[in-house]
């Protein structure tokens, strides 16, 4: 199955300034890549994905960036602000598998501080 | 509001019961998944249905079992419960098999005293 690593673990920034979550997986055939946020007592929400033809999308202040040769994809947000304080997760997986476990990351727990 | 609704919302119960969670997809949505969440702990996959077959399984405990109706609404049944089962199970929906975003509910919040 796919092993998914996520760093930092936790993060803290100030108001305004940026935020970078990276995700490492482990199978070569994923070809679609999420970031869902998680606040407190809510489910996980979809924010952003990419698919493997594309390097980099972005949607207002947030990016997803991906290198498929080194398996890993990030998360990026500028000018952060308070209500971007959630848990964060990846999600790597083979859309092209009838089969999938769908593994998560372990979560990056970012907090903005005002 | 995803679309996917978990029922119930919070349950308290005591070592060794059985309790059935029950999850409705989105209207459209083939698959489901459930995912275990515990205290600062990560999800974790238990299993996957897909238009009522199961497609899928995590390292879901014997003691649990799941299953997909052919309305397409799942259950998940927990029996022997013990303390450490206590945790939040989220049901979540994707409108084929691993076709991209997965919807989730709002999570079953069991305590198991």
């Amino acid at each position: 199955g796919e092993n998914v690593e996520q760093h930092p673990s936790t993060l803290s920034v100030q108001e305004g300034d940026s935020a970078v979550i990276k995700c490492t997986y482990s199978d070569s055939a994923s070809n679609y890549f999420p970031w869902y946020k998680q606040e407190l007592g809510k489910g996980p929400q979809l924010i952003i994905d990419i698919r493997s033809n594309v390097g980099e999308k972005k949607d207002q202040r947030i990016a997803v960036t991906l290198n498929k040769t080194a398996k890993h994809f990030s998360l990026h947000i500028t000018e952060t602000q308070p209500e971007d304080s959630a848990v964060y997760f990846c999600a790597p997986f083979d859309g092209n598998s009838g089969y999938s476990t769908l593994t998560f990351g372990k979560g990056t727990m970012l907090l903005v501080s005002p | 509001d995803s679309g996917v609704t978990q029922t119930p919302k919070h349950l308290i119960t005591a070592t060794g019961q059985r309790v059935t969670l029950r999850c409705s997809p989105r209207s459209g949505d083939l698959s489901v998944y459930w995912y275990q969440q515990s205290l600062d702990q990560g999800l974790q996959f238990l299993i996957q249905y897909y238009n009522g077959e199961e497609r899928a399984k995590g390292n879901i405990l014997e003691r649990f079992s799941a299953q997909q109706f052919p309305d397409l609404h799942s259950e998940l049944n927990l029996s022997s419960l013990e303390l450490g089962d206590s945790a939040l199970y989220f049901c979540a929906s994707m409108r084929g098999l691993n076709t991209g975003e997965l919807f989730f509910g709002e999570g079953s919040r069991l305590t198991v005293l």
